[in-house]
């Protein structure tokens, strides 16, 4: 059973270009977390969704920030107009039910975005 | 506002020893706590997980507990090896939002 699957590992980004980060959750996980750690920084929540819901986004930036996960393919972050402070490792969780009733869940290895 | 803090934020001890982690946090209306470790450039691996009404949790060399009424968990490693060396992230749940401490970097010498 394939863990948590997140692309690309790396990304470099110019400043004002827009980052698209992938993640597929585990096989029969419905549940998707995003946390983002900044340099010096402990990880911080930025969104959880269901499948074509956002159930909670009190995390996530009020612009430029963005996230979806479709019925179909994987759950998407996406950045636009992406600058020098978005350099960060973005990290996709994902469990097989409401982690609220205590599920365990589980991270993939993480997106490393730099803004150049 | 919940926050989480973990000490020390850096430990060095010699292999063999017993080592203990803290954390507390300041919001006590918490759904669970897990442990996690986290090795440079690499994703979180899970430890331990302790559910609200649950005291401890333990797993192999492994041992955390939980007092909710303080707002404090420890975690607690026996006879620590080369290989425990990495960063240790306690993270209280709150629903399902994870609050996480800054870690502590452990570095266990041969």
């Amino acid at each position: 059973n394939a863990g948590v699957m997140q692309n690309p590992r790396h990304l470099v980004r110019r400043r004002g270009q827009e980052a698209r980060l992938r993640c597929s959750p585990m096989k029969g996980h419905s549940h998707v977390y995003w946390y983002r750690q900044l340099p010096e920084e402990g990880l911080k929540f930025m969104v959880y969704l269901q499948k074509e819901n956002i159930i909670d986004e009190s995390g996530m930036p009020k612009e430029r920030f963005s996230a979806e996960f479709p019925k179909e393919g994987p759950s998407i972050l996406r950045i636009q107009q992406v600058v020098r402070g978005d350099s960060a490792a973005y990290f996709c969780a994902s469990s097989p039910l409401d982690r609220a009733a205590g599920n365990t869940i589980y991270f993939g290895e993480g997106s490393w975005l730099t803004v150049v | 506002k919940q926050e989480v803090t973990q000490i020390p934020a850096a430990l060095s001890v010699p292999e063999g020893e017993n080592l203990v982690l803290n954390c507390s946090f300041t919001d006590s209306a918490i759904y669970n706590l897990q442990w996690f470790r986290q090795d440079p450039g690499k994703g979180l691996t899970s430890l331990l997980l302790i559910q609200s009404s649950q005291r401890e949790q333990t797993s192999g060399r492994l041992n955390a507990s939980l007092d909710k009424s303080s707002g404090r968990s420890t975690l607690y490693i026996a006879a620590s090896q080369p290989g425990d060396s990495a960063t240790y992230l306690c993270a209280v749940g709150y629903g399902n939002k994870l609050v996480f401490g800054a870690g502590t970097i452990l570095r266990v010498k041969s």
